[in-house]
Order: structure tokens, then C-alpha cells, then sequence
């Protein structure tokens, strides 16, 4: 089976700019899960979606946000960036959502820059 | 708040020596517990979890993990290093009150030398 890909793999934008990030989860595989990675906050959640719908969100602004399309494929939007946006983003994903006894596979991440 | 510790920020191991890379976590209730492995440039990639059962988790890549509930720990072991094992770990635990989030570790980087 294909892995978790993530398109593009490396952007950069200015601040002020919005960017849209792609995830295709493994054949079969219904929940995806975003994450921002920074070396000051290290790993944290953004959303979840499950079925197109979002099943849970963590502490970020309302300029972040995502959605799921009926094929699991999930699209994540940051609109007028700023320069704290800079991160990798990984997409991961597993079977259900909810269930917590199941690891999450991950992508390769989209390394966004905000000049 | 449930949440996961790893308390060093770098390991260093020689080759052939064995490692282990220190979590501790503060959950309620019973915890899941997952490591995770990312090489430069690449995304996580799942080495072993515990979920219930036995406390010696083996995982991927010949690492394994033992859960020790009175510590609240989950370290992860190998016996026998190696060069190619340098990389990020992160230690995570399953948020129970929201559904598949995973709380990661601030992550320790491993460095093997020959």
C-alpha cells in the first residue's frame, strides 16, 4: 500500500498570504489527522476529521482550518500567514477516528516558509 | 491535562552499546502510549505502542519499550546500537478526551557514533 502523501512538499509564501496544503491518506483509511511541528513548540495537533467532518480541533487560531472530502483526502488552509506560521506539517492517518488503540501513519510533511 | 515527558534533550550511544531514550508520562486513567522515530526531512514513522498486556512492548527495528505503571514510564531500548539509529524520537501519549490526538514528547535526539 502507498503511505500518507503530502503535496506540495516544500512552499514558501509572504506573510499576509494564504496556502492551502493536500494530504492523501492510505487507501482505506478514513481519519486524518494534521499536526504543526516547530522547533520552539515542538509537535502540536491541529485538527481531526473523520467522514468530512471535523472531529476535533486544538488550540489554534480560526486562520487554520481544514476540511475532508468524500475520498478521505484532507486539504488544510492558513490564510493571511504570518511569519510564526514557518513549520513542517504533517498529515497522518488511520483507519477510524477515535480510536485511541491505533497508531496514526504519518506523511512526509509540507515544509511551508513565510518570508 | 494528560501529558508526556522526555526528559533529555540529547542521547548519546556508542555503536554496539545499548540505548534507551527516557518518557515519562501524567495521564488519567489507563494510558496508551506510542514511540515514533523521524529521520532529517521525513515524517514520523511508528516504531512500537502499549496499550494493555504485557509491559515489554517490541516494536520495529529491534527497539522495544517497557511500561512501568508506578513510575508512569515508557522508555524506549534497543540492546545493540546502531549509526543508523540516530535520529528524533518522540514519545506520545493518546489524548482520552479527544478522540485520535496524540500528545507528543518535546522529542530526544539520538546520536550514534561508530
Amino acid at each position: 500500500k502507498a503511505g500518507v502523501t503530502q503535496t506540495p512538499r516544500y512552499l514558501i509564501k509572504t506573510r499576509g498570504q494564504q496556502v492551502t496544503l493536500s494530504c492523501s491518506p492510505i487507501s482505506g483509511h478514513r481519519s486524518v489527522s494534521w499536526y504543526q511541528q516547530t522547533p520552539g513548540q515542538g509537535l502540536q495537533f491541529l485538527f481531526e476529521y473523520f467522514s468530512e467532518t471535523q472531529r476535533n480541533k486544538g488550540n489554534f487560531p480560526g486562520r487554520f482550518s481544514g476540511r475532508q472530502f468524500s475520498n478521505s483526502r484532507s486539504e488544510m488552509n492558513v490564510s493571511t500567514l504570518e511569519l510564526g506560521d514557518s513549520a513542517l506539517y504533517l498529515c497522518a492517518s488511520s483507519l477510524r477516528a477515535g480510536e485511541q488503540i491505533n497508531e496514526q501513519f504519518f506523511g512526509p510533511g509540507t515544509r511551508l516558509t513565510v518570508l | 491535562a494528560q501529558s508526556v515527558a522526555q526528559p533529555e534533550d540529547q542521547v548519546n550511544v556508542a555503536e554496539g552499546n545499548p540505548l534507551t531514550v527516557k518518557c515519562t508520562y501524567s495521564v488519567s486513567g489507563n494510558p496508551y502510549l506510542f514511540w515514533y522515530v523521524q529521520y532529517p526531512n521525513r515524517g514520523l514513522q511508528f516504531l512500537l505502542k502499549y496499550i494493555t498486556g504485557d509491559n515489554l512492548v517490541k516494536g520495529s527495528y529491534g527497539f522495544e519499550a517497557e511500561f512501568n505503571k508506578s513510575q508512569t514510564s515508557f522508555h524506549l531500548k534497543k540492546p545493540s546500537a546502531l549509526v543508523s539509529d540516530s535520529a528524533l524520537y518522540f514519545c506520545a501519549v493518546r489524548d482520552k478526551n479527544q478522540g485520535g490526538k496524540l500528545i507528543f514528547g518535546q522529542g530526544t535526539e539520538l546520536s550514534v557514533k561508530p
